[in-house]
């Protein structure tokens, strides 16, 4: 089954900071969804990442994919305390139905 | 256009008792999948459901069953509840299957927590 491991577990920066979380997959990697959660709450969706080298912004967040590494990385440019929470990475295995999540990044921005 | 629902929001349960959990989903969408997510992990998936048929399902032990309901509305239900189960249990909806060749978007909602004593 396909595993996905992120990296760092826990971040603290300060506000107006760059940071970058990574994905890591144990397989080849044919989409990638990141999702943001506030603890204890469900999970808001940030994007969606489906061909290699794709690269996806909102906002001040932006995703890609490298397919050759089954890796993405999520870049937040000039941190904000809203930036705050759990960032997760999550996939389907090719063709599956059944998705693999990432453990979470927690990530806290002092102001 | 109304978000996906969850409902209760918090739940207390003691071991061996069983337990339903309500998800309504996202209008227009035809598909919601269940999650189990324990403190501190990701999401764990339980199940899908796509027109009211179960399409995909985790590792988890038959106690765990759901259904769907011809408005797309979901439950999870959970027997003989061990102190394990205490988690968050997320619903999330999309328009299609999730996964597969098609990748639908998911939709989460806000999640019930589920603790047993």
């Amino acid at each position: 089954s396909q595993e996905l491991e992120q990296s760092p577990q826990s971040l603290i920066v300060q506000e107006g900071k760059n940071l970058t979380i990574n994905c890591t997959s144990s397989k080849t990697l044919y989409g990638l969804y990141w999702y943001k959660q506030k603890y204890g709450e469900g999970l808001i969706f940030l994007m969606m990442l489906q061909k290699g080298g794709e690269e996806k912004s909102h906002e001040k967040i932006t995703a890609k994919l490298d397919e050759k590494k089954q890796q993405s990385s999520l870049h937040i440019t000039a941190s904000q305390p809203s930036h705050a929470g759990i960032y997760l990475c999550g996939a389907f295995s090719g063709g599956s139905y059944i998705p693999t999540f990432g453990r979470g990044t927690s990530l806290i921005v002092h102001p | 256009e109304t978000g996906v629902t969850q409902s209760p929001t918090h739940l207390i349960k003691t071991r061996g008792q069983q337990v339903t959990l309500r998800c309504s989903s996202q209008s227009g969408h035809n598909t919601v999948s269940w999650y189990q997510q324990a403190l501190g992990q990701g999401p764990q998936f339980i199940f899908q459901y796509y027109r009211e048929e179960e399409n995909g399902r985790g590792n988890f032990p038959p106690r765990f069953s759901g259904l769907q309901f011809p408005n797309y509305s979901s439950e999870l239900n959970v027997n003989a509840l061990e102190l394990d189960d205490s988690a968050l249990y997320l619903c999330a909806s999309s328009s299609g299957l999730a996964g597969g060749r098609l990748n639908n978007e998911q939709f989460f909602g806000p999640g019930t927590r589920l603790t047993v004593l």
